[in-house]
């Protein structure tokens, strides 16, 4: 079974400073997918990362994933206030078969 | 482009009872996963749905179960409820293979068994 754990699990900043987020696995991924939820609504899809070693940007946020497609990490540059939220890293299905997996999350709130 | 919804998006059972929540995914899209979302044990993995077949299973008893229907709607079912049911049912509609193509989640059905 393919696990997925996230670091930390709670994150508590000011706004303006920066941060990064982890999700590692001992089993490797075709895929790693990182979303967003806000209370009461689903996620929503950040970004796919597919290439070991590949660095996704979206504005203030980046995105790596591993070399060894085991590992990534979400770096966000000045947090805002609108940042907060359950960032989830996903991984799994695709033409490995795997079953799709999601992480425990990383719970982050952004004062201001 | 209208978004994936689900109904009902609140549900209060009793323990022993059954239950169906319905999806239903982006137009063309033809792949539907469904998630149980629960504070302890965050978000599971259900079974996928792709073309009115299942194509995965997540660790789940039979008391769970879906169907998928020719305009890709989807249904999840979940017999002889217990409290530990209660979460958050989430749906994702993808056009292809989770994992290798983005999926988009609907807003969920809180389903609380008491």
């Amino acid at each position: 079974t393919q696990l997925l754990e996230q670091s930390p699990q709670f994150l508590s900043i000011q706004e303006g400073e920066n941060l990064t987020v982890y999700c590692n696995s001992s089993s490797v991924f075709s895929s790693l997918q990182w979303y967003r939820q806000e209370p009461g609504e689903g996620p929503v899809l950040l970004v796919t990362v597919v290439t070991g070693g590949e660095v996704k940007k979206l504005k203030r946020l980046t995105f790596q994933f591993g070399d060894a497609r085991k590992d990534s990490s979400l770096h966000i540059t000045a947090a805002q206030p609108g940042d907060t939220g359950l960032y989830l890293c996903a991984g799994g299905g695709g033409n490995y078969g795997q079953n799709f997996v999601f992480g425990p999350g990383t719970r982050l709130s952004v004062l201001p | 482009k209208a978004g994936v919804t689900q109904t009902p998006r609140y549900l209060i059972k009793t323990r022993g009872q059954q239950v169906t929540l319905s999806c239903s995914p982006i137009s063309g899209h033809r792949s539907v996963s469904w998630y149980q979302q629960t504070p302890g044990q965050g978000l599971q993995f259900l079974f996928e749905y792709f073309s009115e077949t299942q194509r995965n299973k997540g660790n789940f008893p039979g008391r769970f179960s879906g169907r998928q229907f020719s305009n890709s709607r989807s249904e999840m079912n979940v017999s002889t409820l217990e409290l530990g049911d209660s979460a958050l049912y989430l749906c994702a509609s993808s056009w292809g293979m989770v994992g290798t193509y983005e999926q988009y989640f609907g807003p969920g059905t809180r389903l609380t068994v008491t």
